[in-house]
């Protein structure tokens, strides 16, 4: 069974701040790398879907890098807001099916 | 447009009572997939489909938990006898298809059994 592994589980940075984690999971028979943002009491909304090893993708002040090879994923944050405070998930397909295994996520909170 | 709606949002039901969970993925949308959320974690996968054909029902956690698809858009999650264990925040989600498409949730249903 795929094992998706998140840390820390929760940061807690001051506002402008710069802040990253991490998404580890197996590097073998690597089929694509979900992140979604969840607020409490909101749906998990989709940031980004990664396949190619090196690949870095950017939303805003948000970005993310995918090493297949080792098996990690790293999500930025740059200069953080209040606003970005939320759980951010990563995800991964199991065995080619689009059933998606969630880490547990981190949750990180802005200080303003 | 629409984004994946899901009826009711809120159902309290007493121990051993059938319920009916509805979804409505955004149109267009090949795959609907199923899941269960524990407060303050992270979506624990049920099952999906594409279009009706059920693709994975590998998280279903017993036989009294069942989801159909029968037209390839609207799904409805059967949980039967419910049980306590049961509560939870059931979502539903819907893609283009495959696992290269983000996957776009709904508001979720909260259910609770008492």
């Amino acid at each position: 069974i795929l094992n998706v592994e998140q840390s820390p589980q929760s940061l807690h940075v001051q506002e402008g701040d710069s802040t990253n984690f991490t998404c580890s999971f197996p590097s073998s028979n690597f089929y694509a790398l979900h992140w979604y943002r969840w607020e409490t009491a909101k749906s998990p909304e989709a940031l980004f879907v990664m396949t190619l090893n090196g690949d870095e993708k950017k939303k805003g002040r948000i970005s993310a890098t995918l090493n297949t090879k080792e098996g990690y994923s790293y999500l930025y944050i740059k200069g953080s807001q209040p606003e970005d405070s939320a759980t951010y998930l990563c995800a991964s397909p199991q065995g080619g099916s689009e059933k998606l295994v969630f880490g547990k996520g981190t949750k990180l909170t802005v200080n303003p | 447009g629409a984004g994946v709606s899901q009826s009711p949002r809120y159902k309290v039901t007493k121990r051993g009572q059938d319920v009916a969970l509805r979804c409505d993925p955004i149109s267009g949308h090949v795959s609907l997939y199923w899941y269960r959320q524990a407060l303050g974690q992270g979506p624990e996968f049920l099952t999906y489909f594409n279009y009706e054909a059920q693709q994975d029902k590998s998280g279903l956690p017993n036989d009294r938990f069942s989801a159909e698809r029968p037209e390839g858009s609207i799904s409805t999650l059967t949980i039967q006898r419910t049980e306590q264990r049961d509560s939870a925040m059931y979502r539903c989600a819907s893609s283009l298809g495959g696992t290269d498409y983000e996957q776009y949730f709904g508001p979720g249903t909260r259910l609770t059994v008492t």
